[in-house]
């Protein structure tokens, strides 16, 4: 079975300072790692995926298959970066569907 | 593009009766996933629809069914309502058929079963 596990349910940070949300994965094949943000009463959208390697609004996250893991960085945090973040996980085994992780809540304080 | 819609944006209902939900997708997608997020809860998947047929699902009862139109268009219906049903439901498309695709959603519809 797959699963996503997103451990922090709140993360608070100071402006200015870096911010890590973590996601760990289980799933048998190849995965397809995303992650998702939805801002206040705005719908969900996808930050970033995996396979595109890009950096978006200076987030970045690695896929590391040894600790099946999916974490997402970001040197440093503005206060626009406040917002739900979400972990998901697709895949041929996976038929397409989407798994999600429970969410972390970001804060940045000014 | 309006991208992906959903209608009603919200639904109040009581428990016993049923609900439809409509979704279409964003201009050349094809496929449409639905998912149901409780109250602090990633969503989680319910089913897909792709070529007007079910493709894979989710978890749920059969009090969950859907459809979808030769226009790509789909909806969800569920009867016999409980309130553990209460929940945003989020419908998502995407295109390129049996490609893992990247899913774009919709704003969602809340049900409220009381």
């Amino acid at each position: 079975a797959q699963r996503v596990t997103q451990p922090e349910k709140l993360l608070s940070v100071f402006k200015g300072a870096p911010v890590e949300l973590k996601c760990n994965y289980s799933y048998s094949g190849s995965p397809e790692l995303f992650w998702y943000v939805q801002y206040s009463r705005q719908r969900l959208q996808l930050l970033l995926r995996h396979i595109s390697r890009e950096s978006i609004k200076g987030f970045t996250a690695d896929l590391n298959k040894g600790e099946t893991s999916f974490h997402l960085k970001k040197p440093f945090a503005q206060e626009e970066d406040s917002a739900m973040y979400y972990c998901a996980l697709s895949g041929w085994a996976a038929g397409n569907k989407l798994t999600f992780g429970g969410g972390t809540r970001v804060l940045v304080k000014p | 593009d309006a991208g992906v819609t959903q209608s009603p944006t919200h639904l109040i209902k009581t428990r016993g009766q049923q609900v439809t939900l409509r979704c279409s997708p964003k201009s050349g997608h094809d496929t449409v996933s639905w998912y149901q997020q409780a109250l602090g809860q990633g969503p989680q998947f319910i089913f897909q629809y792709y070529e007007e047929e079910e493709r894979q699902r989710g978890n749920f009862p059969d009090r969950f069914s859907g459809h979808q139109f030769p226009n790509y268009s789909s909806e969800l219906n569920v009867n016999a309502l409980l309130l553990g049903d209460s929940a945003l439901y989020l419908c998502a498309s995407s295109g390129g058929g049996r490609a893992i695709e990247t899913q774009y959603f919709g704003p969602g519809t809340r049900l409220l079963v009381l």
